[in-house]
C-alpha cells in the first residue's frame, strides 16, 4: 500500500463549479497534511496546509481532513481555467511523503 | 528574494557521463532537500539536510547518487555513472526549519535526460 493515494484523474470539473480532490494515507502519526499546486512544467507550490480535523477555509480553497479515516480533501469553489494543475497530497511524519497527484482540468 | 536557484534546468547526457545538479537554498533557510520526479513514482525525496548536515539519505536510489552541502548556501547532486533509468525532474527545496510546518520552496528544477 502507497503510503500517500491519490486518484491520478484526469478530473474535468466546468468552470464555475466545485472540484473536489481526495487523498488517503497510510501513517496513522501523520501531524501535518499540505496541498500543492503544480502547473505543466513547473514546481510544486503550497496552496494550503491543515493540522487539526475539520475545515480550513483560504479563498476560494478549502481543505478538510480527517484522521479517524485518514482522509484529506481539497475543494475549490467557483473553479477557473487557471486552476488547472496537477495536486499534490503531501503528509508528514518524520519527512514530508507526496501522492503522485491528480490532474484536475477546468473546462471553460 | 530569488528563491531557490537550481542549475541546469536542462541536462541531456549519455550513458555512463558524470552528472553534478546545482542548487541555491533561499537565504536563512536552513533545510535542504533533493526531490526527484517521475510520472509513474511521482515526487521522491532523495536526501534532505539540516544546517549542512545529511538526516536522512535512505531515499538516495544506490551508490551512484551522492549529495553534499558545503554550506549553508550551496548543494550539488551527483550522479556517477548515470543511466538511462535516471532520466527525471530533480528538484531541489528549501524550508525555515524542519518541523510541523513543512512549508517547502521548491526551484525551477532540472530536466535530466540520460541517453
Amino acid at each position: 500500500q502507497k503510503e500517500v493515494e491519490q486518484n491520478s484523474g484526469p478530473l474535468s470539473v466546468p468552470e464555475g463549479a466545485i472540484a473536489s480532490l481526495n487523498c488517503t494515507y497510510s501513517d496513522r502519526g501523520s501531524q501535518s497534511f499540505f496541498w500543492y499546486r503544480q502547473y505543466s512544467g513547473k514546481s510544486p507550490e503550497l496552496i494550503m496546509s491543515i493540522y487539526s480535523n475539520g475545515d480550513k477555509e483560504d479563498g476560494r480553497f478549502t481543505a478538510q481532513l480527517n484522521k479517524a479515516s485518514q482522509y484529506v480533501s481539497l475543494l475549490i469553489r467557483d473553479s477557473q481555467p487557471s486552476d488547472s494543475a496537477t495536486y499534490l497530497c503531501a503528509v508528514l511524519h518524520e519527512k514530508l511523503t507526496f501522492g503522485t497527484g491528480t490532474r484536475l482540468t477546468i473546462i471553460p | 528574494d530569488a528563491g531557490v536557484i537550481q542549475s541546469p534546468r536542462h541536462e541531456v547526457t549519455e550513458m555512463g557521463q558524470e552528472v553534478t545538479l546545482r542548487c541555491k537554498p533561499i537565504s536563512g533557510h536552513n533545510s535542504l532537500f533533493w526531490y526527484r520526479q517521475t510520472m509513474m513514482r511521482g515526487l521522491e525525496l532523495l536526501i534532505y539536510f539540516n544546517n549542512n548536515v545529511p538526516i536522512d539519505d535512505s531515499g538516495m536510489p544506490e551508490d551512484r547518487f551522492s549529495a553534499k552541502m558545503p554550506n549553508a548556501s550551496f548543494s550539488t547532486l551527483k550522479i556517477q555513472p548515470s543511466e538511462p533509468r535516471d532520466s527525471a525532474v530533480y528538484f531541489c527545496a528549501s524550508s525555515f526549519d524542519r518541523g510541523a510546518d513543512e512549508k517547502l520552496f521548491f526551484g525551477s528544477g532540472t530536466q535530466l535526460s540520460v541517453l
